[in-house]
């Protein structure tokens, strides 16, 4: 089964300091993950697709096949970034099934 | 486009009482999805569909019942409430090949 690990409930930054949000996954094939997003109060949005190999916002995510891991960078946190934000693999490639999340992870830019 | 939409955006119920949370999307989305999101453990997938007619059951499921007799809608049944489903409910859509999923607002429920 496809699992994804967040080890981090809460990241606490300064504005301006650099931020890593770690995500672990375990399962076979090929992966595609995303990283999501939650801004108080708000939906659940998309924010990168590491298919894409896009930044948005100043964030960038690297697939590293050899440590199964699919961490969420920004090297200068801001105010705004504070957010849930939540890890996860797409459906397995027997078809949609059971999309897993990660349990999240609450990052708070301080001032 | 109003994408996905839910409603009510707030509940409180009575332990025992059943109700229904409703979702659509205008989307055209094949796939979609109810999940709850409680602190500290994430987004748990309760159902989901792949098409209208199509149901199956996810993490946590028990308590809850779905159908899709469309492709626009999507309810959750709560059969009888229990404090335990306190949560917020989220619906999502999503369609191949990204399976990217796009959320509706999300309904907060208490159950007292």
């Amino acid at each position: 089964a496809q699992r994804v690990t967040q080890p981090e409930k809460l990241l606490s930054v300064f504005k301006g300091a650099p931020v890593e949000l770690k995500c672990n996954y375990s399962y076979s094939g090929s992966p595609e993950l995303f990283w999501y997003v939650q801004y108080s109060r708000q939906r659940l949005q998309l924010l990168l697709r590491h298919i894409s190999r896009e930044s948005i916002k100043g964030f960038t995510a690297d697939l590293n096949k050899g440590e199964t891991s699919f961490h969420l960078k920004k090297p200068f946190a801001q105010e705004e970034d504070s957010a849930m934000y939540y890890c996860a693999p797409p459906p397995s490639s027997g078809g949609y099934n059971k999309l897993i999340f990660g349990a999240g992870t609450r990052l708070a830019v301080h001032p | 486009n109003a994408g996905v939409t839910q409603t009510p955006k707030f509940q409180v119920l009575k332990t025992g009482q059943s109700m229904t949370l409703q979702c659509a999307q205008d989307m055209n989305h094949e796939y979609m999805s109810w999940y709850r999101q409680d602190p500290g453990m994430g987004l748990r997938l309760i159902h989901y569909s792949v098409g209208a007619g199509i149901t199956d059951q996810g993490e946590v499921p028990n308590g809850y019942n779905v159908s899709r007799s469309t492709t626009e809608d999507f309810p959750l049944r709560l059969l009888s409430a229990a404090p335990s489903q306190t949560s917020v409910y989220f619906c999502a859509c999503g369609t191949p090949p990204s399976y990217e999923q796009y959320f509706g607002p999300g309904t907060r429920l208490t159950v007292t």
